[in-house]
């Protein structure tokens, strides 16, 4: 079955360490990639998306993620973390041919001030 | 600015109450969807709506139904609420072309089922 793996349910860090939340995909064929964000108390929000060309892909407030076909992956990635990062982050598949997103269980992340 | 919005934050129902979630999108977009968001399962797909008056089950459709009687409108209802459907429900549009595929959700709503 078509599936996503998010490794870290929870991570806590400390403001200006590096953070890199992990993202599997079952093999299925061609996909498109997404990171949804979840701040307190707000709506889940695109975060960056991979379709096509340069696996590495630049989101907003400094976010990137990677593409690794041959893992499967979708890690994000961002160099230093701020306390306003805290958040619950999603990452989700859409397999081409199909209209619908598979999420991943989402991890929660606490960045400590 | 592109709005999706819920009609209520938080909701609390008794065991075997019909209850109705309500949803509305002021973008035009097609397509609708409704999720419910529980802790370590992530957002399981109940339905979807791909026009008006049309819908397909998602992976988690039992114990749900929905209308979609206008564009802007996308209702789900539970027909006899039970403890079990104590969970977060967020709807979300997306344009039917969207090249992106780009989903935006409402604020979600927190429902309690006594």
């Amino acid at each position: 079955a078509q599936s996503v793996s998010q490794h870290n349910h929870h991570v806590i860090l400390s403001e200006a360490a590096s953070l890199e939340l992990g993202c599997n995909y079952s093999y299925g064929g061609t996909v498109n990639l997404f990171w949804y964000v979840q701040y307190p108390g707000q709506h889940l929000q695109l975060l960056l998306k991979y379709f096509s060309g340069d696996p590495l892909v630049k989101g907003i407030k400094g976010f990137e993620a990677e593409f690794i076909k041959s893992k499967f992956s979708f890690n994000l990635r961002k160099p230093s973390v701020q306390w306003s990062d805290t958040a619950e982050y999603f990452c989700a598949v859409i397999y081409s041919g199909t209209y619908k997103y598979i999420f991943g269980t989402g991890t929660r992340l606490k960045v400590l001030a | 600015d592109v709005k999706v919005t819920q009609s209520s934050r938080y909701l609390v129902k008794r065991t075997g109450e019909k209850v109705f979630l309500e949803c509305v999108q002021d973008m035009d977009h097609e397509n609708m969807f409704w999720y419910r968001q529980d802790p370590g399962l992530g957002l399981r797909l109940i339905y979807f709506s791909y026009d008006v008056k049309m819908k397909e089950k998602g992976d988690i459709p039992e114990g749900y139904s929905v209308s979609r009687e206008k564009k802007e409108r996308f209702s789900l209802i539970l027909e006899s609420a039970s403890t079990n459907q104590t969970s977060m429900y967020l709807c979300a549009s997306r344009r039917r072309d969207s090249r992106s595929y780009e989903q935006y959700f409402g604020p979600g709503t927190r429902l309690t089922v006594t």
